[in-house]
């Protein structure tokens, strides 16, 4: 199988901390992207960060890539309740028409 | 806009029954995909289609049928559903390939 591998697969941490959970890939990728799922919902896009950048920030989000280690990280800072979610890591690389999934990291922020 | 909707949001059959599963999108997209989701497996890609008329397997495409006779409809098909198709699926479009996918809720099958 060519999924990502994401570690780690849970984390729970105090609100007003930082989380970080980190993805590695096999092939080589044109970018990669990360996205969250709340329970019972579908997947929404957070962030893409393509395969010539190195990091990427939105709002409190950083994610940076390493394309020599085949691996990206996601930083959420100062987490809130609600950042209580699923997150997936995304790739697709040469002239693949789709995307291939990581297997997540469950977040939980507790108050 | 919509964006992506599925229908049915639930459904449970029995070994060997049939359904079908539609996917529609409102976006004008010409990307669309079936994925199912299992505990501990990620989403795994099903099927996609790259324009209208269009199919092309996946990674896990056995068991499954689909087509796609109009640009904003991709439709998945069980003809004879088996219990290891138990799962949660969920539909995707996107504008171009490999860009930001949209997620439909998803459909939770149960297959007794």
């Amino acid at each position: 199988s060519q999924q990502g591998e994401e570690d780690p697969q849970a984390l729970s941490i105090q609100e007003g901390e930082n989380a970080t959970m980190n993805c590695s890939y096999k092939t080589s990728i044109n970018n990669l992207q990360w996205y969250r799922q709340n329970s019972g919902r579908g997947l929404v896009h957070l962030i893409l960060i393509r395969s010539n950048e190195r990091e990427k920030h939105s709002g409190r989000l950083r994610v940076t890539l390493d394309t020599s280690k085949k691996s990206s990280s996601l930083l959420i800072t100062a987490s809130r309740a609600a950042d209580t979610a699923s997150y997936f890591c995304a790739f697709s690389g040469g002239t693949a028409s789709k995307l291939t999934f990581g297997t997540g990291t469950r977040l939980q922020v507790t108050l | 806009n919509a964006g992506v909707t599925q229908t049915p949001k639930f459904r449970v059959l029995k070994t060997g029954q049939s359904m079908t599963l539609l996917c529609a999108q409102d976006m004008n997209h010409e990307y669309m995909y079936w994925y199912r989701q299992d505990p501990g497996m990620g989403l795994r890609l099903i099927h996609y289609s790259v324009g209208e008329g269009t199919t092309a397997k996946g990674e896990v495409p056995d068991g499954y049928n689909v087509s796609r006779l109009k640009k904003q409809n991709f439709l998945l098909g069980l003809e004879s559903a088996a219990p290891s198709q138990t799962s949660v699926y969920f539909c995707a479009s996107s504008y171009v390939a490999g860009v930001v996918q949209y997620f439909g809720p998803g459909t939770r099958l149960t297959v007794l």
